[in-house]
């Protein structure tokens, strides 16, 4: 199956210093989510933007989706060490199920 | 409070020796899935199931087995394990598959 792509595939920062990560994907979708792992745990959804919206916010998370370029972005504002995580997009390309992409694993440090 | 609970976190095992790996969650979700997750790979889907007793095959189905006779539970199993299938698996539910999904905490299994 087709998978988003997430790039970069590793960040690291400072604190206080915003993460901005992108994922791309290649069929058309009816919404895009992302996702936190922290190492060796389940994920956990963050947030959920739909393909009639283009922004979408939640606390320090910032999520555009450009369904033009088949692409979004995740932006962590003012990265504090507990950020520390891999991050994945999530696409239903297929229809009935979500596509994850590989992640991006962001390192923050204090 | 809402969760997906796996079970067992960890397992070394050997060759050919059946094992199942439990999954229940407690959220009355339609939608259950597994994962498995290889280094460099990302999670791939392995078996996804819509409802009771509806399951249908993900990316990487061979050589494991599922079934749904209840909402709640959905066990993985593995009828002859190799060492290929040694990785982090999880499970996950979720409303409808479209929608955000619970994950487990993940069963590490290794696989002699």
């Amino acid at each position: 199956s087709q998978q988003g792509e997430e790039d970069p595939q590793a960040l690291s920062i400072q604190e206080g210093e915003n993460a901005t990560m992108n994922c791309s994907y290649k069929t058309s979708i009816n919404n895009l989510q992302w996702y936190r792992q922290n190492s060796g745990r389940g994920l956990v959804h963050l947030i959920l933007i739909r393909s009639n919206e283009r922004e979408k916010h939640s606390g320090r998370l910032r999520v555009t989706l450009d369904t033009s370029k088949k692409s979004s972005s995740l932006l962590i504002t003012a990265s504090r060490a507990a950020d520390t995580a891999s991050y994945f997009c999530a696409t239903d390309q297929a229809g009935t199920a979500l596509i994850f992409g590989k992640g991006t694993t962001l390192s923050v440090s204090s | 409070e809402a969760q997906v609970t796996q079970n067992p976190r960890y397992l070394i095992t050997v060759t050919g020796k059946k094992l199942t790996v439990t999954c229940s969650q407690n959220m009355n979700h339609e939608y259950m899935s597994w994962y498995r997750q290889d280094p460099g790979l990302g999670l791939r889907q392995i078996y996804y199931s819509m409802n009771v007793e509806v399951t249908d095959k993900g990316d990487v189905p061979e050589g494991y087995k599922v079934s749904r006779k209840e909402k709640r539970n959905f066990p993985l199993i593995l009828e002859s394990p190799s060492p290929n299938q040694t990785s982090l698996y999880f499970c996950a539910s979720g409303e409808q598959g479209r929608q955000p999904q619970h994950f487990g905490d993940g069963t590490r299994l290794s696989i002699l």
